[in-house]
């Protein structure tokens, strides 16, 4: 079976400051891992993706994610924080193999302080 | 380039009342998904149809039954409405079931049962 913790489920950060989000997940098979964003009222949209190759991957709007494989973790981070990146950010995982579907963490809130 | 079109938007039902909500997808995918998302829980897999003609069960599918009506339209039915039902349902896309394959979410149908 899957997992994801999302360690926090609030998060705020100032203004032009580094954002971090947290994420581990456990897995009996390599897994795909996802970050989704979600910002009120609307559904989720992709941020970014891990599957293979390259562990740092870049995604929308100045994110990146590191897959760690040796502390299954896939953190978000962002180097400077604007107001728009205020939302609820999801992060999911998946397996390379087996009949497990997408497993989504229970979300952490990222509020921007002006 | 609408992507996922969910309908309604909001509804309110009494307890013991029947609806469907409808969602259709333009993006030619194979595979439509039904999700719910409660506060704190993330969201979880109602119902996933991997192809025209089939549906399978997710995690948590009492209280609900879907149609895959053609490749565009997955609907959901409940057919006797209970409160533990209100929630936020999100339906969602994706080219195939393999696990590299993101997922395209509508805006979601936000359900009160009183």
């Amino acid at each position: 079976a899957q997992s994801v913790t999302q360690l926090g489920s609030h998060v705020s950060v100032s203004e032009g400051a580094l954002v971090l989000l947290r994420c581990n997940y456990s897995s009996s098979v390599p897994p795909y891992l996802f970050w989704y964003v979600q910002y009120p009222n609307q559904g989720l949209q992709l941020l970014l993706k891990y599957t293979t190759g390259a562990t740092l991957v870049k995604g929308i709007n100045g994110f990146e994610a590191e897959f760690k494989k040796s502390e299954t973790s896939f953190h978000l981070t962002k180097p400077s924080a604007h107001m728009s990146d205020a939302a609820e950010y999801f992060c999911a995982v998946s397996a390379q193999f087996g009949n497990e579907k997408l497993t989504f963490g229970t979300g952490t809130r990222l509020t921007i302080i002006p | 380039n609408a992507g996922v079109t969910q309908t309604p938007k909001f509804q309110v039902l009494k307890t013991g009342q029947s609806m469907t909500l409808q969602c259709a997808q333009d993006m030619n995918h194979n595979s439509m998904y039904w999700y719910r998302q409660d506060p704190g829980m993330g969201l979880r897999l109602i119902y996933y149809s991997a192809s025209e003609g089939t549906t399978d069960k997710g995690e948590v599918p009492n209280g609900y039954n879907v149609s895959r009506l053609n490749k565009r339209e997955f609907s959901l039915r409940l057919e006797s409405a209970a409160p533990s039902q209100t929630s936020v349902y999100f339906c969602a896309s994706s080219e195939g079931l393999q696990g590299y394959q993101p997922q395209h979410f509508g805006d979601g149908t936000r359900l009160s049962i009183l």
